[in-house]
């Protein structure tokens, strides 16, 4: 069966220190992998897609970044974080156009 | 940029009471989706209705899509306490041309025993 893992669970980070999440995929191959971001009570911003290895879609500009190094495997990043990076960070997996799977959210806050 | 809209916001019942919320959306779609969320954790997906399709059932779900409306409303019948969570809606526009889910801004529902 296919699993989804995102760490770590929770991150404090100051202001301007680098970021690096991780995201990868188990039991299948070639899936469209999602980050997305929640702020507190709100609903998921789309931050990147991507649909293989080294082909990323960013939808909105900001200091983030995202890399497909390997089929399964998607990091979420940036050089140096804003307070307003704060938030939850979902990683999500489809094939083709079936449902998205999530992991279990990173809880990022930014002091 | 949302494409979906939920109301309510929140919604309070008693536990056996029915629960509806409306999603609201902008363009043209493939298909439209339903996830459940826990506090603090990932999103759940319930159900899928495709945009050939008004009607669909899974267990105590019932998911109306009504597309000349760009509307769409998930129904939980014989709600339990188990129930509380935030639901969002979620679209694939059909223009994207991509597998690109934009979410609702969600209903935090809460079932009272």
């Amino acid at each position: 069966s296919q699993t989804i893992h995102q760490w770590p669970a929770t991150l404090v980070q100051p202001v301007g220190s680098p970021l690096s999440l991780e995201c990868t995929v188990e039991g299948t191959s070639n899936p469209n992998l999602y980050w997305y971001r929640q702020a507190a009570g709100r609903g998921l911003q789309l931050l990147f897609y991507s649909v293989g290895i080294g082909q990323i879609s960013s939808e909105v500009p900001q200091n983030l970044s995202a890399s497909r190094p390997q089929d399964r495997q998607f990091i979420l990043s940036s050089k140096k974080l804003l307070l307003s990076d704060s938030g939850f960070y979902l990683c999500a997996w489809s094939i083709n156009n079936s449902p998205l799977h999530f992991g279990n959210g990173t809880r990022l806050t930014v002091t | 940029s949302q494409q979906g809209e939920e109301d309510p916001q929140a919604l309070s019942i008693q536990e056996g009471e029915n629960a509806t919320m409306n999603c609201s959306y902008k363009t043209s779609i493939n298909n439209l989706q339903w996830y459940r969320q826990n506090s603090g954790r990932g999103l759940v997906h319930l159900i899928l209705i495709r945009s050939n399709e008004r009607e669909k059932h899974s267990g105590r779900l019932r998911v109306t899509l009504d597309t000349s409306k760009k509307s769409s409303s998930l129904l939980i019948t014989a709600s339990r306490a188990a129930d509380t969570a935030s639901y969002f809606c979620a679209t694939d526009p059909s223009t994207s041309g991509t597998y690109k889910y934009i979410f609702g801004t969600g209903t935090r529902l809460k079932v009272l025993a």
